[in-house]
């Protein structure tokens, strides 16, 4: 399988910015998605970025791509504490098969 | 619309056992998900479905066999348990159309293999 990397754990303060980094492997990759995951829950597709573009910002939620770097991030403005949560990055190429990342676990200090 | 749905929630079986687990979506996609998620890790891809009548295998696929019996369902059998099948399995669904995309993800199942 493809080599899909996130760091374990973030912390914040409420009200301050996250940003969630993910790295991948495969430059053949056709879409990069940010999925959230709260306890005991499915997991919610936040946004996604096809990989043609280098941004997207969809209310609070920014995401950069580096193609050169095969580097990802999200970013989270005004940081609350609702968002909580362990947040995976994806690939997905050849239009069906995706690679998940192994999360990062946010923590919103109040 | 309930999205989609998963059914059990959990189960329990001894190693060679054998039990389906079952997933309905109610928003036409056509695309289907079968994954795991082990303590630790992502989401591992066991099948999938692209469209009604077609599956394929994803990254995990040795123990489990799929069926896309409708648009509405795609279930997940695993033949004779192992210790090893022990996991959350999430049923997700998906459509892109007109280069939007869409994803639904189920409550999960927890399957525990003595």
């Amino acid at each position: 399988g493809e080599d899909v990397e996130q760091s374990l754990f973030l912390s914040v303060r409420e009200g301050d910015s996250s940003v969630i980094n993910c790295t991948y492997t495969d430059s053949s990759s056709t879409y990069l998605y940010w999925y959230k995951q709260e306890p005991g829950a499915g997991l919610q597709l936040l946004t996604y970025i096809f990989s043609n573009m280098d941004m997207k910002q969809d209310q609070r939620l920014t995401v950069l791509l580096n193609k050169k770097d095969k580097h990802l991030s999200l970013r989270i403005a005004d940081t609350q504490t609702g968002d909580s949560a362990i947040y995976f990055c994806a690939e997905s190429m050849a239009g069906n098969q995706f690679y998940f990342g192994t999360g990062t676990s946010l923590t919103v200090i109040p | 619309n309930a999205g989609v749905t998963q059914t059990p929630k959990f189960q329990v079986l001894k190693t060679g056992q054998s039990m389906t687990l079952q997933c309905a979506q109610d928003m036409n996609h056509n695309s289907m998900y079968w994954y795991r998620q082990d303590p630790g890790m992502g989401l591992r891809l066991i099948y999938y479905s692209a469209s009604e009548g077609t599956t394929d295998k994803g990254e995990v696929p040795n123990g489990y066999n799929v069926s896309r019996l409708n648009k509405r369902e795609f279930s997940l059998r695993l033949e004779s348990a192992a210790p090893s099948q022990t996991s959350v399995y999430f049923c997700a669904s998906r459509d892109r159309t007109g280069g939007a995309e869409t994803q639904y993800f189920g409550p999960g199942t927890r399957l525990l293999v003595l």
